[in-house]
């Protein structure tokens, strides 16, 4: 059963231009992350939230920054996009914040030409 | 280097074999994890298991703390089966896991 909503499921654009992707969740969870996929499959973490405050934030570019209204949505926005930014980007929440079950959302596939 | 290495990278198996991934983990943890991904699809937690053996139906997953382990066993695999398996570790610092390169596993029939 999906829980983890994301849209859009794929989005295809030129360089330089902007991005958002939205993310929500119906768990009542209050943590909710931010993951991209590689074309070799390896996730990496970029942000998460809990409660709408950012607790988490690797060392990713300062074009992409994530945006929360509430503890169900957190939308992540990229400024002008490069080549490098194409990848699966995958949306997660969680109950609590740390070391238990991560549930994730199906995904945004980015391809920046 | 990276911190949670999988292996094999990919497994191509007859319907009915068994199969047997590993993860292993280079820096301490508190948790773990393993997910499976189908084809295009989205992640799906197999099993949350910190330490010990955990199983259901013909998944089981052993975590050894001590040895910075973790096995996935699929036993008589089904075509269904085909997917990338990823496991992640967790630390004391908060929210983030760090997860392995994945295994693709392929059955056939």
């Amino acid at each position: 059963e999906t829980a983890v909503f994301q849209t859009p499921n794929y989005h295809v654009t030129q360089v330089g231009n902007e991005v958002s992707f939205n993310c929500k969740q119906t768990l009542g969870h209050d943590t909710m992350y931010w993951y991209k996929q590689d074309s070799k499959k390896l996730l990496k973490i970029m942000f998460s939230y809990n409660n709408k405050q950012l607790i988490v934030n690797e060392t990713v570019p300062r074009r992409f920054s994530p945006q929360s209204s509430d503890k169900a949505h957190l939308n992540l926005r990229i400024k002008s996009v490069e080549p490098e930014d194409s990848a699966v980007y995958l949306c997660a929440s969680s109950l609590l914040g740390s070391a238990e079950t991560l549930y994730f959302g199906s995904g945004t596939r980015l391809t920046v030409l | 280097g990276q911190q949670v290495q999988q292996s094999p990278t990919s497994l191509v198996l007859q319907e009915g074999e068994n199969a047997e991934l590993q993860c292993n983990f280079s820096t301490s943890l508190n948790s773990m994890q393993w997910f499976y991904q189908r084809p295009g699809g989205s992640l799906v937690s197999v099993f949350y298991n910190p330490s010990g053996t955990k199983q259901s139906g013909r998944l089981t997953s052993t975590t050894v703390i001590k040895e910075r382990r973790s096995s996935l066993h699929i036993s008589s695999s089904q075509i269904t089966d085909s997917g990338t398996y990823l496991c992640a570790m967790g630390h004391n610092a908060g929210a983030k896991l760090t997860f392995g390169g994945g295994t693709r596993l392929t059955v056939r029939p």
